[in-house]
């Protein structure tokens, strides 16, 4: 079963402009972490951001936010002053929780993020 | 340099040949993972190790194995590659607490 839903396929947004992608997660768990990658077309995964859910504070990293929302599940990446180089897929991540299972994340379909000049 | 390396990078073989994807990372990390990403599935985890002599299945382990018999090193086995294995894999490592480092990615096709 999906635990990681990205609705969005695709996502347009012209430079300069602010393009929000959603996802959103099944858990009945209380302690888990949340991550979004970034997949160019060289195809490298890059660790966009990630959030830890007992922090009820939302995730930053320069112009990547997050809106975390931990009893609706979702966990939405804010793309602030989108650049040429923010055009890549978007994958959302869980990390199942667990001594054990660190190393295991379950990703979303992708978003593929579009931006026009 | 911490990085994860794959090898190859591109792989074509025929259905039946053995095969392995090696994957190596220099950041003595306890986890390591193997990925497989198709279009509109996204990655889904074929194996992971905790550490060493210690692996277990992901979501989509059939086909495969694995071997963490060193702490950087954690080969993908494919004994008799189908079609179906046609895919870009990845493999990743990291600590506990931490994200994962991808490595480049092996794009694979089974012919």
């Amino acid at each position: 079963a999906q635990t990681v839903t990205q609705s969005q396929p695709e996502m347009s947004v012209q430079e300069a402009e602010t393009v929000t992608l959603s996802c959103t997660y099944d858990t009945s768990e209380s302690d888990y972490y949340l991550f979004w990658y970034k997949q160019p077309p060289s195809r490298q995964m890059i660790l966009v951001i990630r959030q830890e859910a007992y922090k009820q504070q939302n995730a930053t990293e320069n112009r990547f936010s997050v809106n975390f929302q931990k009893a609706a599940k979702s966990f939405s990446l804010k793309i602030s002053d989108s650049q040429l180089g923010d055009a890549a897929m978007y994958f959302c991540a869980y990390r199942i929780p667990g001594t054990d299972s660190w190393g295991k994340l379950q990703f979303g379909a992708g978003t593929q993020v579009v931006v026009t000049p | 340099e911490a990085q994860v390396t794959q090898n190859p990078r591109y792989l074509i073989t025929v259905t039946g040949k053995k095969l392995t994807v090696t994957c190596s990372q220099n950041m003595n990390h306890e986890y390591m993972s193997w990925y497989r990403q198709d279009p509109g599935l996204g990655l889904r985890q074929i194996y992971y190790s905790m550490n060493v002599e210690v692996t277990d299945k992901g979501d989509v382990p059939e086909g495969y194995k694995v071997s963490r018999k060193e702490k950087r090193n954690f080969p993908l086995i494919l004994e008799s590659p189908s079609p179906n294995q046609t895919s870009l894999y990845f493999c990743a490592s990291s600590l506990r607490g931490k994200g994962y480092t991808f490595g480049s990615g092996t794009r694979l096709t089974v012919v």
